[in-house]
Formats: C-alpha cells, structure tokens, sequence
C-alpha cells in the first residue's frame, strides 16, 4: 500500500494562474518535505515540516508556500506560476523508524503554459 | 557545505552481468547516513539501500550491495545479475546535520 500519496499526478496551469497541490501519507510521520525537481536534474529541497514547524530553504521563491493542517496532510501553493516552475514535485516522509530515511510520493508533474 | 559526487553521468550494462555505480562525498562530519535512490522513467523515486555511517559492515539489499570506504569517502553501488527493470537514474544521497544532498545522478541502460 503506497505511503505517500500525491493529488493531482498531472496538472497544467496557465502562467500565473494559482495552483495547489496536495500531499497525503498514511503512516503519520512527523516530517514531511516537497522538493522541485527540475528535467535531468536532481530534486532540490523547497522546504520541510517537523510536526507543525515550518522550515524554509533560504533560495525558496516567495511565490511557493505551504501549509500542514494535520499529521497526514500538506500541500503545496504556487501563487503566481512561472513557466520556470514546470517540473516534478516531490513530497517525502521520514519518521520514527529508521529516523533518517526519506520515503518519496509518486510526483506530480506540473507544466505551466 | 556537503557535497556529493557521482562521476559518471550514464552507464550500460548487459542483462544478467554487474554493474558498479560509483559516489564520493565531502564532509566533516563523523555521523551521517548515505542513501541509493532508483528513479526510473515514472519518475518515482525509490529506497535501493541505506548506510549508516557508524557501521563498518556494507549494507546489502538482495541484488543491491554497497562498498562503503568512509577514509576515502566513498559509496559505491553494486548491481549484481542485472535486470531490464533496474535500468533507471540512480541518485547517491548524504543525511548529515543538513537536509538531504543529492547527487546529480547516474542514467544506468540495461542492454537485453
């Protein structure tokens, strides 16, 4: 059964046109991470959650936000879509056991036109 | 800043035979965990195999090995009797004090 699931897998946009995300896991682990990634490039951190704490990498645009409302749920909000922001996005748990270990969501593939 | 290093940006390999994957780091650090991630053409990513840092045994998954060299700050991945559905980006991860640091990727062919 999968762990992390991701809605919508597919999604178009028109250019700066808001779009939301959303991310689910079934295991209630306390941390979890979006990540860009980019055609041919590795993912790259947007930012996490420790329980309710929000942590921002410091070269997050402005235009990406986020919001956890409970242990299962977080999404991921794009306000003014750029055609830069088409890419894969990525939403990872960890948790308890092992700490460490990230388990991905299968993506979402976001094409701003 | 820790870095990671994967050398080789694509490999083939012939149905049934090895392939290695080759991953260096940079850290100070003197506990961290390394992680192999599978990316194949869905774009999933997938858990091949975990390292802690403070164990000297290489971790094994079924086919999956690594040779952990932590002096020489190495983490390489060995494919053994290698399957179509191994072909796939191959990602070397580090887990420090920092968030994860992924490696570029190494796009690995298996040839039927």
């Amino acid at each position: 059964d999968a762990m992390v699931i991701q809605n919508p897998r597919y999604q178009v946009t028109q250019f700066g046109k808001p779009v939301t995300l959303s991310c689910s896991q079934t295991l209630n682990h306390n941390v979890m991470y979006w990540y860009q990634q980019k055609s041919s490039q590795a993912p790259k951190l947007l930012f996490h959650y420790y329980d309710k704490d929000f942590n921002n990498e410091a070269d997050t645009p402005d235009n990406f936000q986020s919001r956890r409302p409970n242990t299962s749920f977080c999404f991921l909000d794009i306000r003014s879509p750029g055609l830069g922001d088409t890419a894969m996005y990525l939403c990872a748990i960890s948790g308890p056991s092992p700490p460490d270990t990230q388990y991905f969501g299968p993506g979402t593939r976001l094409t701003v036109l | 800043a820790q870095t990671v290093t994967q050398s080789q940006p694509e490999m083939s390999v012939q149905e049934a035979e090895t392939v290695t994957l080759s991953c260096t780091y940079d850290t100070s650090e003197s506990d961290y965990y390394l992680f192999w991630y599978k990316q194949p053409p869905s774009r999933q990513m997938i858990l091949v195999i975990r390292q802690e840092a403070y164990k000297q045994q290489n971790a094994t998954e079924n086919r999956f090995s690594v040779n952990f060299q932590k002096a020489a700050k190495s983490f390489s991945l060995k494919i053994s009797d290698s399957q179509l559905g191994d072909a796939a980006m191959y990602f070397c991860a580090y887990l420090g004090n920092t968030p994860l640091v992924f490696g570029k990727g190494t796009r690995l062919s298996v040839i039927a």
